[in-house]
């Protein structure tokens, strides 16, 4: 089974609609991550979490919103969607004792499509 | 603008040559990692570079971090179908304190048999 897993893989939505996507892990780590990839942008960090009590804005917040229910899960809520938040989303998670060089552990993506 | 600059963005070779990506940034970095990233997956990590002048090699894989840490660099040789992938660059800037990777756009390797 794997390590990081996201739901749904595949979504397509309307304007304005909320939107959640979920991410668990079995990996035991206590950092989990929320990114968004676009073409030509790489990856870009959206919310992070140093553990359950723990929630912290990256660089593109604005839209997004956030829940850690346990060590296990984080998701990710868009509260209007609107189609300039199509994109491929991923979790990640890593391991904070080595920060120079703790490597993150990707889910499999969920690619969103508002319309 | 991104911190990290990958090239070239696409790179089409043949099965046998090599190939290089190139990642550069103005920012000094404490460590830089290279990921793979394949259709339909997220990032794999393939390495972690923290010394400025460190080499290291993952089989025909050969990763360099600059000496200023500014830069590295990815070399394949006798590339393979199988290095068909997204490689991405991350790095953690000097001052970060913690683990807050910034990724350049990534450069799209296609090998052809």
């Amino acid at each position: 089974d794997a390590d990081v897993t996201q739901t749904p893989r595949n979504r397509i939505t309307k304007t304005g609609k909320r939107i959640m996507l979920e991410c668990s892990q079995t990996k035991g780590h206590d950092r989990m991550y929320w990114y968004r990839q676009d073409p030509g942008l790489g990856l870009r960090l959206i919310y992070y979490s140093f553990d359950v009590k723990d929630i912290n804005k990256g660089e593109i917040s604005d839209g997004y919103s956030v829940s850690r229910q346990a060590q296990a899960k984080f998701s990710l809520s868009l509260e209007s969607a609107i189609p300039n938040q199509t994109a491929l989303y991923f979790c990640a998670t890593s391991d904070p004792t080595a920060p120079r060089t703790d490597t993150q552990y990707f889910g499999p993506g969920t690619r969103l499509t508002v319309l | 603008t991104q911190l990290l600059e990958q090239s070239p963005q696409f790179l089409s070779i043949q099965e046998g040559e090599n190939l290089t990506v190139y990642c550069n940034s103005s920012s000094v970095f404490s460590s830089l990692q290279w990921y793979r990233q394949e259709p339909g997956e997220g990032p794999v990590l393939l390495v972690t570079v923290v010394t400025g002048g460190e080499v290291k090699k993952l089989k025909r894989l050969t990763f360099q971090f600059g000496d200023a840490r500014k830069d590295s660099s990815l070399h394949i040789t006798a590339a393979q179908t199988g290095d068909t992938g997204l490689y991405l660059c991350a790095g953690v800037r000097g001052t970060d304190s913690w683990g807050k990777l910034q990724f350049g756009a990534g450069t799209q390797v296609v090998v052809t048999p």
